[in-house]
């Protein structure tokens, strides 16, 4: 089975400043999915930023991106000059290819200071 | 965008009784739902995968005769949950799948459940 790990309950970081969340996650499988998935208070789920395994190339998508290091099985989230509205929790996903079903990290609480 | 409507969003209810939840793909086909229950501030627990067409499969753990999923058209999932409790109060999520290509997954807004 698939496990997927945020160990940061929560961080914080300045207005303007960059942020770095981490995630890693344990599989035996050679082709998946990663997600960054954010969830603000009015719950409503957001993708952020999706990785494929196959690629080597880190995505991303305008202030937002990660640091794949797939031997490591590690899948960080940089989020620069952090913005009021970017406070939600963040969740780390995985999807094994084969299988189509989403698995969750525990999620990290960002809370971005004026 | 793949939107996904879920209704209602909050609901209370009376011990006992039973509450239909609705997931609507409202421009794309779904062959595959998703259905999550969340505690405040905690991660998405998967309860079941719910297929056009055939039985939901439901994860380890969750009573299927309790929560009652139905997915009879690429376009609408219905969770119901029957004999409700207090301890059903949580916040539930659909997501759907896009039939083709790599659209991934859409999430509905979530439905908040208060069992009185």
């Amino acid at each position: 089975a698939q496990t997927v790990t945020q160990s940061q309950p929560e961080m914080s970081v300045q207005e303007a400043e960059t942020v770095t969340l981490s995630c890693t996650y344990d599989t035996s499988e050679s082709d998946y999915y990663l997600f960054w998935y954010k969830q603000p208070p009015s719950r409503q789920m957001i993708l952020v930023i999706r990785q494929e395994a196959y690629k080597q190339q880190n995505a991303t998508e305008n202030r937002f991106s990660v640091n794949f290091q797939k031997a490591a099985k590690s899948f960080s989230l940089k989020i620069s000059d952090s913005q009021l509205g970017d406070a939600a929790m963040y969740f780390c996903a995985f999807e094994r290819t084969s299988y189509g079903k989403l698995t969750f990290g525990q999620g990290t609480i960002l809370t971005v200071h004026p | 965008g793949a939107v996904v409507s879920q209704h209602p969003s909050r609901v209370i209810c009376k011990s006992g009784t039973s509450v239909k939840i609705e997931c609507r793909s409202l421009d794309f086909q779904a062959t595959t739902m998703f259905w999550y229950r969340q505690f405040p501030k905690k991660s998405l627990m998967l309860m079941a995968t719910s297929n056009e067409g055939s039985k939901a499969t439901y994860e380890q753990g969750v009573e299927k005769d309790k929560f009652l999923i139905n997915h009879a058209s690429l376009t609408l999932s219905t969770l119901t949950v029957t004999s409700a409790h207090p301890e059903d109060s949580s916040f539930y999520i659909c997501s759907a799948r896009q039939v083709r290509g790599r659209g991934g997954y859409t999430f509905g807004s979530g439905t908040r459940l208060t069992v009185v």
